[in-house]
């Protein structure tokens, strides 16, 4: 089955700095990238997603890049603020008639200090 | 536009014991997940179901059953609770087959 390894699994940066999280899959059928923010006590959040026929998507200050060929997928977020902090999972899916199950990494935590 | 709403928020239980989860997707949504998100982990997989049906299975004993109700509605039925259960039970609704997943709040289970 699909397995999904993201990495750092804590990030801390500076107000106005970047982030970046990257992931990584193993099956070379996965077809849909979806990356979810999580605060505390609440579900998941979708926040942005790409799919294998695209290798770049942007939504304001979040961008995320893939790379089929070596099955990584990477979330930036650019200009950070305090309420970017949150947990961050990346996920993978390979998208068919029968459904799709979401295969999600271990998460990155995110502290964005003043 | 509501949501997707669980019910209840916090449930605390006893090992044995059996226990219902309950999810309304976001209107109009006919396909819903099951998650379950251990402390300090990402979801992993239960179930999915798709106009009633069920389309998909993750890696959970036959402890764990689930169903979908014309109204697209569904119930999460965890039978003979053991301590590791214990985690936030996340249901995602979908409006498709192979379309975004939208999450709820999660309901948290406690096995003591």
């Amino acid at each position: 089955g699909e397995n999904v390894e993201q990495h750092p699994s804590t990030l801390s940066v500076q107000e106005g700095d970047s982030a970046v999280i990257k992931c990584t899959y193993s099956d070379s059928a996965s077809n849909y990238f979806p990356w979810y923010k999580q605060e505390l006590g609440k579900g998941p959040q979708l926040i942005i997603d790409i799919r294998s026929n695209v290798g770049e998507k942007k939504d304001q200050r979040i961008a995320v890049t893939l790379n089929k060929t070596a099955k990584h997928f990477s979330l930036h977020i650019t200009e950070t603020q305090p309420e970017d902090s949150a947990v961050y999972f990346c996920a993978a899916s390979r998208v068919t008639g029968g459904g799709n199950k979401l295969t999600f990494g271990t998460g990155t935590q995110l502290k964005v200090e003043l | 536009d509501a949501g997707v709403t669980q019910s209840p928020t916090h449930l605390i239980k006893t090992r044995g014991q059996q226990v219902t989860l309950r999810c309304s997707p976001i209107s109009g949504h006919k396909s819903v997940s099951w998650y379950q998100q251990v402390l300090g982990q990402g979801p992993q997989f239960i179930f999915q179901y798709y106009e009633k049906e069920e389309r998909g299975r993750g890696n959970f004993p036959d402890r764990f059953s689930a169903r979908q109700f014309p109204n697209y509605s569904s119930e999460l039925n965890v039978n003979a609770l053991l301590l590791g259960d214990s985690a936030l039970y996340l249901c995602a609704s979908k409006l498709g087959v192979g379309n975004e997943q939208f999450f709820g709040p999660g309901t948290r289970l406690t096995v003591l």
